[in-house]
């Protein structure tokens, strides 16, 4: 199975900064199709997991123009341009080019 | 809106069954691949299974092969899962996820289920 591999665990962030969040493949995400299947999702306290960016970059309908997505091949990124109260929670990416599809541990986001 | 809406969870004994549901609405429940996707406190979030649209082909993680089995009734617009010969590592909140492009976009709000003596 592909090992996804979030850093870090834990994010200390400060309102109104930016935040940033790694997500490393153990293997290439390119699929044979030319895409590259790699998503973010936000999960708040007591709440279902939210998508916010799928193919790497594209942002969910709604979703803030402060999160953006990059990255190519085994190596990913989550950027918030500056941190919002709501952004709290948990950030997990998940790889969909490969079965089984799998996440990464997740990426506590506190004040 | 789409909404999914997971029932069927609870407590059972290690080698018990239980069938989890999903009621879909608010969109073309028969168009989509429909999935199933487990998050336990100590491992996360783990893929569990999918189903093609008209139920013709159907995935299953090796942690469960053999012991759980995805199905669909699209004329029901609803999604199970059958879980059977459960043991205590099952113990997740199971959530009914739509999945589009290799990609889940809408997620249930989740249905526990606990495994112990």
């Amino acid at each position: 199975d592909v090992v996804m591999t979030q850093s870090p665990l834990s994010l200390p962030v400060t309102l109104g900064q930016p935040a940033s969040i790694s997500c490393r493949s153990s293997q290439s995400l390119v699929h044979s199709d030319g895409n590259t299947y790699l998503n973010w999702f936000q999960q708040r306290p007591g709440q279902s997991p939210r998508r916010l960016i799928y193919k790497v970059s594209n942002r969910d309908s709604g979703v803030p123009d402060r999160f953006s997505g990059s990255g190519s091949g085994t190596d990913f990124t989550l950027k918030i341009s500056r941190v919002e109260a709501e952004d709290i929670g948990v950030y997990f990416c998940m790889q969909g080019t490969h079965w089984p599809r799998t996440f990464g541990q997740g990426t506590k986001v506190e004040i | 809106e789409v909404q999914l809406v997971e029932s069927g969870g609870g407590l059972v004994q290690p080698g018990g069954s239980l069938r989890l549901s999903c009621a879909a609405s608010g969109f073309a429940f028969s168009s989509n691949w429909m999935s199933w996707v487990r998050q336990a406190p100590e491992r996360g979030l783990e893929w569990v299974a999918h189903i093609k649209p008209d139920g013709s082909e159907k995935y299953h993680v090796d942690s469960v092969k053999g012991r759980f089995t995805i199905s669909r009734d699209n004329a029901k617009n609803s999604l199970y899962l059958q879980m059977d010969s459960l043991r205590v590592e099952d113990t997740a909140v199971y959530f009914c996820a739509r999945e589009v492009g290799r990609t889940v976009d809408y997620w249930g709000q989740g249905t526990l289920v606990t495994v112990s003596s």
